[in-house]
């Protein structure tokens, strides 16, 4: 059973566009929410994380928007550049442990 | 200060063939994990460990088995591979902390097992 959803699975966006991507939990008792970016052939980096104490961080372009009632959250990529096509896993994680639940990841394509 | 590194890179099996994939990390991190990639499953936890001499089973620990002899390195092992078994494989290591913390990734091994 997938413990954290992703959607979508594929995304194009334009040059200077926002990429948003969606991920869905059930377990309540989850509290830290990161990102993760790979490029092809290399290894997943994180990216930006958030706990559900607060409901948006931001770094740079990137922006997690976290919906603690409807156990959602969301990362945005603002002014999208073709740098950033790469693959994007959500993730979540118990306070007291190191186990990360992943999502199935999002191909982002920036296209020029 | 090279991270985690992986070896080897690339790997092609036989069914019933045995192999061990390495994980080294040069930042004296105490939690390491082994994961598998495939494509529309994410990143799933094989298995892990919380610091020398000790390994704890992930989601998908099945058909695998892992050592944990130095701090600096941990091994995953296939006793007998099989096609279920091609996939991506990714070490990870972070620090010992009180909560989740950064996991810093290798660069992957491809495994196929025809």
């Amino acid at each position: 059973q997938q413990q954290v959803k992703q959607s979508p699975q594929s995304l194009i966006v334009q040059k200077g566009g926002i990429s948003i991507i969606n991920c869905a939990y059930e377990n309540t008792a989850f509290d830290y929410f990161p990102w993760y970016q790979q490029f092809p052939g290399k290894g997943p980096a994180l990216l930006i994380a958030i706990r559900p104490d607060v409901s948006e961080k931001k770094e740079g372009r990137f922006t997690i928007s976290f919906n603690k009632s409807a156990k959602q959250f969301s990362l945005h990529i603002m002014d999208s550049q073709p740098g950033d096509s790469a693959t994007y896993f959500c993730a979540a994680s118990f306070s007291t442990g190191n186990q990360f639940y992943f999502g199935t990841g999002t191909s982002l394509t920036v296209i020029p | 200060n090279a991270g985690v590194t992986q070896t080897p890179k690339f790997r092609v099996l036989k069914t019933g063939q045995s192999m061990t994939l390495l994980c080294a990390q040069d930042m004296n991190h105490e939690y390491m994990y082994w994961y598998r990639q495939d494509p529309g499953m994410g990143l799933r936890l094989i298995h892990y460990s919380v610091g020398e001499g000790t390994t704890a089973k992930g989601e998908v620990p099945d058909g695998y088995n892992v050592s944990r002899l130095k701090k600096q390195n941990f091994l995953l092992g296939l006793e007998s591979a099989a096609p279920s078994q091609t996939s991506v494989y990714f070490c990870a290591s972070s620090r010992a902390k009180q909560g989740p913390d950064t996991q810093y990734f290798g660069p992957g091994t491809r495994l196929t097992v025809l």
